[in-house]
């Protein structure tokens, strides 16, 4: 079945570096979607991305669909602690128009 | 605040038990769909329903089942618990069927299996 692969599995990093995770998918996907979870929280809806080769931002987040439509990327530039979370990319497959989360990403940020 | 809610937020109970955990959708959303979350894991897709009836299934055990009533609110019944089935439960819901749809995601029950 469909698979949706994110790496890497935990993230360390000290504020004010770079961050990116990168989200693989078996196959061909219609969309993908970007969510976050705080510590103790629920996943929350970032953005959704449609288009091959899609690129959107928001502030020091962009998020990037590939060409191809198989795989996706989310990059933090200058991170905050603010930005500690779990990110979890979703994706739709083609076929069966289902959504499926990838294992998400963790980030920890020190201050 | 999603919109989503959940209830009860904690639940403990012993093994062999039976629970029932409730999801009340955003006003206007048809899918509600639930996820299970254990410690240090990522969502695991269970079961989502549209307008009533069920749309896609997915690691969902022989000991849960679920359903959407009229009102579409759902409920997700655990029974003959194994501690292994501890976890943090999610119910979330969108305005339509399919993935096109962002989904809004509730508090979640924290279910404690002794």
């Amino acid at each position: 079945g469909q698979q949706v692969m994110q790496i890497p599995q935990y993230q360390h990093v000290q504020e004010g570096e770079d961050f990116t995770t990168y989200c693989n998918s078996s196959t061909t996907l219609s969309n993908i979607q970007w969510y976050k979870q705080r510590p103790g929280g629920h996943p929350v809806f970032l953005i959704q991305l449609v288009k091959s080769g899609e690129v959107k931002k928001q502030k020091r987040l962009t998020f990037q669909f590939g060409e191809a439509k198989k795989n996706s990327s989310l990059h933090i530039t200058a991170t905050q602690t603010t930005d500690v979370g779990t990110y979890f990319c979703a994706g739709r497959a083609s076929n069966t128009g289902k959504l499926i989360f990838g294992q998400g990403t963790t980030l920890q940020v020190k201050p | 605040d999603s919109g989503v809610t959940q209830t009860p937020k904690h639940l403990i109970t012993a093994t062999g038990q039976r629970v029932t955990l409730r999801c009340s959708p955003r006003s206007g959303d048809l899918s509600v769909y639930w996820y299970q979350q254990s410690l240090d894991q990522g969502l695991q897709f269970l079961i989502q329903y549209y307008n009533g009836e069920e749309r896609a299934k997915g690691n969902i055990l022989e000991r849960f089942s679920a359903q959407q009533f009229p009102d579409l609110h759902s409920e997700l019944n655990l029974s003959s618990l194994e501690l292994g089935d501890s976890a943090l439960y999610f119910c979330a819901s969108s305005v339509g069927d399919g993935g096109l749809y962002e989904q809004y995601f509730g508090p979640g029950t924290r279910l404690t299996v002794t």
